[in-house]
């Protein structure tokens, strides 16, 4: 397996502009994650998806931000309008439920690097 | 107080010392718990798992306590090749699957 996949690998756009990063989950894995990652903040998880469900979005900044998954091999994540103050590395993961509940560590992507200038 | 809080750093330690990390968890419910390694602009990599009895892997051995909630990591006879960024990682209880990073704790190995 090629692992999860994110494009694009850098992004740079204007304020005002939309945004949308994608996401191959490794085939198989039942859970899907979607992080942000800057220096101040750390890394924060916006939303995750189990079998295609949104499960917790509760990190997700305002309604700027929304995420789909449409399919179980593929997730975009929207930012609608960009603002400088989403620039940060986003990255997808993935992982696996196991018996009782609990998963297998998550695989990440290499993720997308955000500038919004 | 935040879910996972992990040691601050930074950790400047010289060839060959050994060096440990402590983390704490609040959710005593938490199911599992990992450590992941982040290298500069890197994504995180599982570096190892973390089970009740404690597990090793080499130089690297991981325990877990909990009574206290708390998580750590020992590196012994650390190389330049341990520098990174060591983050402390916990799971969700039944069904939520949900992984709650530390904010991570910087290591630089030095010659």
């Amino acid at each position: 397996d090629a692992g999860v996949i994110q494009s694009p690998r850098h992004e740079v756009t204007e304020m005002g502009q939309e945004v949308t990063l994608r996401c191959k989950p490794i085939s198989g894995h039942d859970y899907l994650f979607w992080y942000r990652q800057t220096m101040m903040r750390g890394l924060e998880l916006l939303i995750y998806f189990n079998n295609n469900v949104p499960i917790d979005d509760s990190g997700m900044p305002e309604d700027r931000f929304s995420a789909k998954m449409p399919n179980a091999s593929f997730s975009t994540l929207k930012i609608q309008p960009s603002e400088p103050r989403d620039s940060a590395v986003y990255f997808c993961a993935s992982s696996l439920a196991l018996y009782g509940g609990i998963n297998t560590e998550a695989f990440f992507g290499q993720g997308t690097r955000l500038t919004v200038v | 107080r935040k879910e996972v809080e992990q040691d601050p750093g930074p950790f400047n330690v010289p060839e060959g010392a050994t060096v440990a990390f402590n983390c704490t968890y609040s959710n005593s419910a938490s199911q599992s718990f990992f450590w992941y390694r982040q290298d500069c602009r890197k994504e995180p990599k599982l570096l190892m798992s973390v089970y009740s009895s404690g597990n090793e892997d080499g130089r690297f051995t991981a325990q877990l306590n909990r009574a206290s909630q708390y998580i750590s990591l020992l590196i012994r006879d650390s190389k330049l090749s341990d520098s990174a960024t060591y983050l402390c990682v916990v799971n969700g209880n039944t069904n939520a699957g949900k992984s709650t990073f530390g904010d991570g704790t910087t290591l630089t190995v030095k010659p």
